[in-house]
């Protein structure tokens, strides 16, 4: 695709549920990010993906929160028994960066995540 | 570790008003700066970045920013607003040799006829 897709493009789900968020970066992008957006805030950092290198999972919250990746593809961003804290819009990027730091990133159009 | 701070949560200007949106950072090594544009119902874009070299940076839409290490600021501005100006803008910083990168909170700049 012409862009980073994430899916779904919203999802409610009950408290204690577990839900499972998706992205597909860029083709040949080989870092991919995981931001949370709540209402009214910045962008939290969740976790990043550098290629083949260990991921940085410093800003996951709780480990209630976990991510994958297969290759410099798909990634998955799991939430175990989801807290009504929790809801957000959950945002992916993915960047041609190879570990330089100067390649924009490109953003999905995110997840809105609910929890009743 | 780096850490952003933009300093209005919050602004408010009347159309070809000029407009400054403040970010200041803080790092104990070299970074790249970034500053990027939330449209109404639109995903992030890069609206400009600061590299290395001169330390005025022009983006996208008439925005500049000046980079300014001593006072470790990156303010965005803008001589003349357009009503299509109105958006959350985001500040954010990487290190040079290491590619996470840190957002700040956000300034929702909108621009009144």
């Amino acid at each position: 695709g012409a862009g980073v897709s994430q899916s779904p493009s919203n999802k409610v789900t009950e408290k204690g549920k577990d839900v499972e968020l998706r992205c597909d970066p860029i083709s040949g992008h080989t870092a991919l990010y995981w931001y949370r957006q709540r209402l009214g805030q910045g962008l939290e950092f969740l976790i990043y993906f550098q290629g083949n290198s260990a991921p940085d999972k410093s800003g996951l919250p709780s480990d209630r929160f976990s991510a994958e990746r297969t290759g410099e593809s798909v990634s998955t961003l799991t939430i175990q028994r989801t807290q009504q804290e929790d809801s957000a819009v959950y945002l992916c990027a993915s960047s041609p960066d190879r570990g330089r730091g100067s390649e924009k990133l490109f953003f999905g159009s995110g997840t809105q995540l609910s929890v009743l | 570790a780096q850490s952003v701070t933009q300093l209005d949560s919050q602004v408010p200007v009347f159309e070809e008003a000029p407009v400054e949106l403040r970010c200041n950072y803080s790092s104990s090594v070299s970074v790249y700066l970034f500053w990027y544009v939330q449209y109404p119902n639109q995903g992030l874009q890069l609206l400009l970045k600061y590299l290395s070299g001169s330390t005025l940076v022009k983006g996208i839409n008439g925005f500049e920013a000046e980079f300014n290490k001593s006072q470790t600021s990156f303010h965005l501005r803008k001589p003349s607003v357009h009503i299509s100006d109105t958006a959350e803008y985001f500040c954010a910083v990487r290190s040079t040799s290491y590619g996470k990168l840190t957002f700040g909170q956000g300034t929702i700049l909108t621009v009144h006829p």
